[in-house]
């Protein structure tokens, strides 16, 4: 079965860095998009950030472009997203999610990992 | 930015009962050269992540209830549940996928009256 399991989130002060990991397992992962998608505490979701099955391709939401990268490793399974600068307003639960159709950048997801909080303060 | 607006923010049903929830988008999600409306809807219940339920707008997940229903073209689309059960308490979001960024409406919240 589809398991997305994400990692690395924690307390951070603000200006710092931090990167995410989601280890991916139960299908074959060099064959479909994923996504970063966030959540801020009692908020609604925020995409964050896409790239391409083959790593070719890098689409990022307007609050997090310019200081964020998402990056795969398909040798490794895993799905990575590195933020700079970070701010208050990062702090949400970030969850890695599977993009639907193979081989497809449409940009819905049918599978999505528990989430990793990550709490931006001093 | 393509902005989704949801209506109502919260309703409560009683089970059995209809529910829907709309969803307008800022611009047409309709791509003429394929006819297919770049909209999805997901279920989040508490403490879990996002559960996919319909995609271009209307085709419903593999495994989703067929009483959960998706209507609607261009910028006016509905969600429908159409007797509703005590499992289905949850917050409803759509979600446009015709332009990066991608963007989700506020969501509604959905309980048992």
């Amino acid at each position: 079965q589809v398991q997305l399991v994400e990692s690395g989130g924690g307390v951070v002060q603000p200006g710092r860095s931090l990167r995410l990991s989601c280890a991916a397992s139960g299908f074959t992962f060099s064959s479909f998009a994923m996504h970063w998608v966030r959540q801020a505490p009692g908020k609604g979701l925020e995409w964050v950030a896409l790239i391409s099955y083959d790593g070719s391709n890098e689409y990022y939401g307007d609050s997090v472009k310019g200081r964020t990268t998402i990056s795969r490793d398909n040798s490794k399974n895993t799905l990575y997203l590195e933020m700079n600068s970070l701010r208050t307003e990062d702090t949400a639960v970030y969850y890695c999610a599977k993009e639907r159709s193979y081989q497809a950048l449409w940009g819905y997801c049918d599978y999505w990992g528990q989430g990793t909080l990550v709490t931006v303060s001093s | 930015d393509i902005v989704m607006t949801q209506s109502p923010d919260s309703l409560a049903v009683s089970l059995g009962e209809r529910a829907t929830i709309n969803c307008k988008s800022s611009q047409s999600v309709l791509y003429n050269s394929n006819n297919k409306n770049y909209l999805a809807w997901y279920q989040q219940k508490p403490g879990q992540p996002p559960n996919l339920l319909i995609y271009w707008a209307s085709t419903r997940e593999s495994g989703v209830p067929d009483r959960f229903s998706g209507s609607g073209s261009g910028t006016d689309f509905t969600l429908t549940i159409s007797s509703l059960q005590a499992e289905d308490v949850a917050v409803y979001y759509c979600q446009q996928y015709y332009a990066t960024p991608y963007t989700f409406g506020q969501g509604t919240k959905l309980d048992i009256k």
